[in-house]
C-alpha cells in the first residue's frame, strides 16, 4: 500500500539528549513536511522540502535539524536545543508544486515524542 | 494576527443531523487555497475538502461541503447526515501563494466535533 510510515509511534528521551524520528513514503513525492502539534493547538511547521538535498525552514525551526538524501526519507532530528521538545510530531508529503490540482498533503501516522 | 480563525472550541451534533464548522481566514493574496482535515483520536491528519480562491462553485465530498463565502473570507465546513465516526478534531487551513511561495499550510486550532446518538 502507498502511504507514509512514521516511527516509532512513542518515543521517550532524556533530556539533553538528540533524538531522530523516522519519515519514509512511497508516493512518490517531491515535497515533504514536518510538523508539530501540541495539546490543544494546531500544526505548526518545522522544516519542509520540495525537493531531494534541498530544504527550507518552517515557522519554529530552531532546535531542529533535517536531512533529504533521498527521495523517500526526511528524518527529523530533535537536538538538545530544542528547549520544549515534548510534543507530537507529525511528517507530510505532497506531489510536485508544479503540477495543477489542490496539492493536498498526505499524513503519516504521527510519533509521540515524550522527553523526561 | 491569526491567519485561520476556527472559534469554536467543541461542537455536539445528534447523529444524522447536519454540522457547520466555522473558519475565517486572513491573507491579501488573490490565490490561495483552504483545506479542511480531520483528526480523529489515533492522531493522524486525514484529508477532507480542498478550495482553490479561484474556484467559482463551492467543493463538495461525498457528505462533506465547503461554503466558500470570499467577500467575508470564510470557508465553512459542512457535515451532512453526521455519523460517530464523524466524531473527531476539525482543523481548516490555508495554503498561499501556491505558485510561487510554495505548499506551506497555515492550520487554525481546530474544533473537536462530537456526534452524539
Amino acid at each position: 500500500d502507498g502511504g507514509i510510515t512514521q516511527s516509532p509511534k512513542y518515543l521517550f528521551r532524556k533530556e539533553g539528549q538528540n533524538v531522530t524520528l523516522s519519515c519514509e513514503q512511497n508516493l512518490n513525492h517531491d515535497a515533504m513536511y514536518w510538523y508539530r502539534q501540541d495539546p490543544g493547538q494546531g500544526l505548526r511547521l518545522i522544516y519542509y522540502s520540495q525537493i531531494v538535498n534541498d530544504f527550507q525552514k518552517g515557522d519554529i525551526a530552531e532546535g531542529y535539524s533535517v536531512s533529504r538524501e533521498k527521495k523517500e526519507s526526511f528524518p527529523l532530528t530533535v537536538t538538545s536545543a530544542q528547549k520544549n521538545p515534548t510534543a507530537f510530531y507529525l511528517c507530510a508529503s505532497s506531489i510536485s508544486l508544479g503540477l495543477a490540482g489542490g496539492r493536498e498533503q498526505f499524513f503519516g501516522p504521527g510519533t509521540r515524542l515524550t522527553v523526561l | 494576527a491569526q491567519k485561520i480563525t476556527q472559534t469554536q472550541p467543541g461542537m455536539f451534533v445528534q447523529e444524522k443531523e447536519a454540522v457547520t464548522l466555522d473558519c475565517t481566514y486572513d491573507t491579501s493574496d488573490p490565490s490561495y487555497g483552504l483545506f479542511w482535515y480531520k483528526q480523529p483520536s489515533s492522531g493522524e491528519m486525514i484529508f477532507l475538502i480542498y478550495q482553490g480562491s479561484y474556484d467559482q462553485q463551492n467543493a463538495t465530498e461525498g457528505r462533506y461541503s465547503l461554503n466558500f463565502q470570499k467577500a467575508r473570507k470564510s470557508a465553512n465546513l459542512v457535515i451532512s447526515a453526521s455519523q460517530l465516526g464523524d466524531s473527531a478534531m476539525y482543523f481548516c487551513a490555508m495554503r498561499e501563494d501556491p505558485e510561487g511561495g510554495g505548499n506551506k499550510l497555515t492550520f487554525g486550532t481546530g474544533t473537536q466535533l462530537k456526534v452524539e446518538l
